[in-house]
């Protein structure tokens, strides 16, 4: 139990579907990120919310759209997705700020996302 | 370019030995972060160098950074057949935690 959790831990959909998927932290933090992680692949960085607001979009195809209601709460909502979408997501938390930073990530458990 | 990239891809041993993984990188770093990830769950993060700092204990865990040659090592020592797993480096530059992940070494210890 890392304190962040994840749902859900899979996914099928079609690629007319429209889901979500949704994390929540338990620390604390003022900071959430996504992550997507496709096979033989580093990890690549898709969104930043510092402090409920989004500060980095990693050039993410407009069929992911991420929402973060509160510093506890993340959400990726995904519609028309492509089977290369298909890929374990992962979100992760952390401190926000230099004087709390430790650099250290909090990771979720991920939801592994199969689109068909 | 990848900031992050590990050595071997993949490492088989025995059970009781050590396990030596390698990252280098290309650009200045802040700190470099060791993170296990089990088969198909989150990452863990293991330990944190910082850019001043030449060598880390944690456990079983040894990490060693070379700022000169842009490269870190991760040891565990007396494996068990529990560390199988994948292990990633990641830099982060400064501020905030942007970090930059390898593609990981998958490590297997054999009982």
């Amino acid at each position: 139990e890392t304190g962040v959790t994840q749902t859900p831990r899979h996914l099928v959909m079609g690629m007319t579907n429209k889901k979500s998927l949704k994390c929540e932290q338990h620390l604390g933090h003022n900071a959430m990120y996504w992550y997507k992680q496709s096979a033989k692949k580093p990890l690549e960085l898709m969104f930043v919310y510092n402090f409920k607001e989004q500060t980095e979009n990693n050039s993410v195809p407009s069929r992911f759209s991420p929402e973060c209601p509160n510093s506890s709460h993340l959400f990726l909502h995904l519609h028309t997705l492509q089977p290369e979408d298909s890929a374990l997501y992962l979100c992760a938390s952390s401190h926000a700020g230099w004087e709390r930073n430790t650099g250290e990530l909090f990771f979720g458990e991920g939801s592994r996302l199969t689109v068909l | 370019s990848q900031q992050g990239e590990e050595d071997p891809q993949a490492l088989s041993i025995q059970e009781g030995e050590n396990a030596t993984m390698n990252c280098s990188y290309k650009t200045s770093i802040n700190n470099l972060q060791w993170y296990r990830q089990n088969s198909g769950r989150g990452l863990v993060h293991l330990i944190l160098i910082r850019s001043n700092e030449r060598e880390k204990h944690s456990g079983r865990l040894r990490v060693t950074l070379d700022t000169s040659k842009k490269s870190s090592s991760l040891l565990i020592t007396a494996s068990r057949a529990a560390d199988t797993a994948s292990y990633f480096c990641a830099t982060s530059k400064g501020s905030g935690s942007r970090l930059t992940f390898g593609e990981g070494t998958q490590l297997t210890v054999n009982p």
